[in-house]
């Protein structure tokens, strides 16, 4: 048990719906990722909550709407996805994103599939 | 740009010994992380080097030469729960951290 916990754990929608992602964490952590991973590819870092602060956007297509409503929670809101947006989300927490030692503790994902 | 290079996949026996290779070519160094990630699973924290040399924690040992901007993660008698992929990641100079793309280790009885 890692301590962050997301819902649902596989998702399948069409491009035209609107799901959101959840995730909790129990570890009384300050900073909050969302990361997509696909295939043979390294994980991409997507948006950084640090104290419920948005600090990182990298260039995110705004199909991907990010909401950190307070330090323990954080979701990711879809809608319009295309295809290619089928990947493992993974949700981390650690304790303040802007340390050099930043251990990141990882929920299990959402094995996402766009059809 | 930003890049951290390790082998796609390795193969080795149980019992064995096997080494994993990373390098990376950062903006800054503050830190090189080791995870573990078994299939399905979450990734989950094996090691961590800021300053150069070896750091042993049990079966599992890595290395860092900040220098040659590499590290390797030593695996000492190998069992078969050792199957799973092993993700190097840099934090840089605006603690980010960087990821490679993962080794997938296939252990064989």
């Amino acid at each position: 048990e890692t301590g962050v916990t997301q819902t649902p754990r596989h998702l399948v929608m069409g491009m035209t719906n609107k799901k959101s992602l959840k995730c909790e964490q129990h570890l009384g952590h300050n900073a909050m990722y969302w990361y997509k991973q696909s295939a043979k590819k390294p994980l991409e870092l997507m948006f950084v909550y640090n104290f419920k602060e948005q600090t990182e956007n990298n260039s995110v297509p705004s199909r991907f709407s990010p909401e950190c409503p307070n330090s323990s929670h954080l979701f990711l809101h879809l809608h319009t996805l295309q295809p290619e947006d089928s990947a493992l989300y993974l949700c981390a927490s650690s304790q303040d994103s802007s340390g050099s030692y930043n251990e990141q503790f990882f929920g299990p994902g959402t094995r996402l599939t766009v059809l | 740009g930003q890049n951290i290079d390790q082998p796609t996949e390795m193969t080795a026996t149980e019992g064995a010994i096997v080494q994993i290779n990373c390098t990376y070519q950062t903006s800054g160094f503050n830190g090189l992380f080791w995870y573990q990630q078994h299939a399905g699973e979450a990734p989950t924290f094996l090691s961590y080097n800021v300053l150069d040399g070896l750091e042993e924690k049990g079966r599992f040992s890595s290395f860092l030469s900040r220098s040659k901007g590499y590290s390797y993660l030593l695996l000492k008698e190998l069992q078969m729960k050792d199957s799973a992929s092993y993700l190097c990641a840099v934090t840089d100079s605006n603690y980010q951290l960087i990821w490679g793309a993962g080794t997938k280790l296939i252990i064989k009885p």
